[in-house]
C-alpha cells in the first residue's frame, strides 16, 4: 500500500531493555512527525523532521528518547532504558510539508513489563 | 493551559440526530485546523480541514471562529458508522500538529 507503514505493530519489552521502532512514510513526503498515546488521551507530539534533519523535537520526554531519519525518508524511534511509563501507542505521521495535513501509520503498541 | 481543549463527551445520540462539537486552541498564531476520526485502537485519520469561511463535506460541516479561537465540527443525519473519536487539531508555528483529547461520539440506534 502506499500509506505510512509502522513496524512492528506490537512490542513486549522487559524494564531497562532497549527498543527501535521503524516508520515508512508516504513517499515524497518531506514532513514526518512522532506522536505518543496513552489510552483516553489525543496523540501528544515527540519530534518532528523536515528532510533528514530534526526540526523540532521539544516534545521528546528525556534523554532516554531518540530519533533519526538519516536518508530522509525512513525513520526510527530509539527509547533506551525502558521503563512501565512509556507504555503507549507509539504514532507515526508524514505529510507533503509543513502546515498541510498529516497521514498516520498504524502505530506501534509498546508494553513495559 | 492545554494548548487544544475539548469536550470528552461522551455525546450519546440517536440515529438521525444532529450533533455539534466545539473545539478551543490557546495560540492566536495558529495557521490550520483540522478534524480528524479515530476508531477505538486505530490511527487518527483526516475527517476535514477547517477553512476560515466554513466548509462542508456531505453531512459533516466545519466552522472556524478566529475571533474567539473556537473550532466546531456539525454532523446531521449521525449514522451509527460515525461512533468514533473525534480530534481537533491545530497547527502552529509551522512544524506540529497539536491535538485536542477528542470527544466520543456513540449513535445508538
Amino acid at each position: 500500500g502506499a500509506g505510512v507503514s509502522q513496524t512492528p505493530s506490537n512490542k513486549v519489552t522487559e524494564k531497562g531493555k532497549y527498543v527501535e521502532l521503524r516508520c515508512d512514510p508516504i513517499s515524497g513526503h518531506t514532513a514526518l512527525y512522532w506522536y505518543r498515546q496513552s489510552l483516553g488521551q489525543g496523540p501528544e507530539f515527540l519530534i518532528y523532521f523536515q528532510g533528514t534533519g530534526a526540526a523540532d523535537d521539544s516534545g521528546l520526554p528525556n534523554d532516554r528518547f531518540f530519533a533519526v531519519r538519516p536518508e530522509g525518508s525512513v525513520s526510527t524511534l530509539k527509547i533506551q532504558r525502558t521503563e512501565r511509563g512509556d507504555s503507549a501507542v507509539y504514532l507515526c505521521a508524514s505529510s507533503l510539508g509543513a502546515n498541510t495535513e498529516a497521514f498516520f501509520g498504524q502505530g506501534t503498541r509498546l508494553t513495559v513489563v | 493551559r492545554k494548548e487544544v481543549e475539548q469536550d470528552p463527551g461522551p455525546f450519546n445520540v440517536p440515529e438521525g440526530a444532529t450533533v455539534a462539537f466545539n473545539c478551543t486552541y490557546s495560540n492566536s498564531a495558529s495557521q490550520s485546523f483540522f478534524w480528524y476520526r479515530q476508531d477505538c485502537r486505530k490511527e487518527p485519520k483526516l475527517l476535514m480541514s477547517v477553512y476560515s469561511s466554513g466548509n462542508e463535506d456531505g453531512r459533516f460541516t466545519a466552522q472556524l471562529n478566529r475571533a474567539s479561537q473556537y473550532i466546531s465540527l456539525l454532523i446531521r443525519d449521525s449514522k451509527l458508522s460515525d461512533s468514533a473519536t473525534y480530534l481537533c487539531v491545530v497547527n502552529f508555528n509551522f512544524n506540529k500538529f497539536y491535538f485536542g483529547s477528542g470527544t466520543k461520539l456513540n449513535v445508538k440506534p
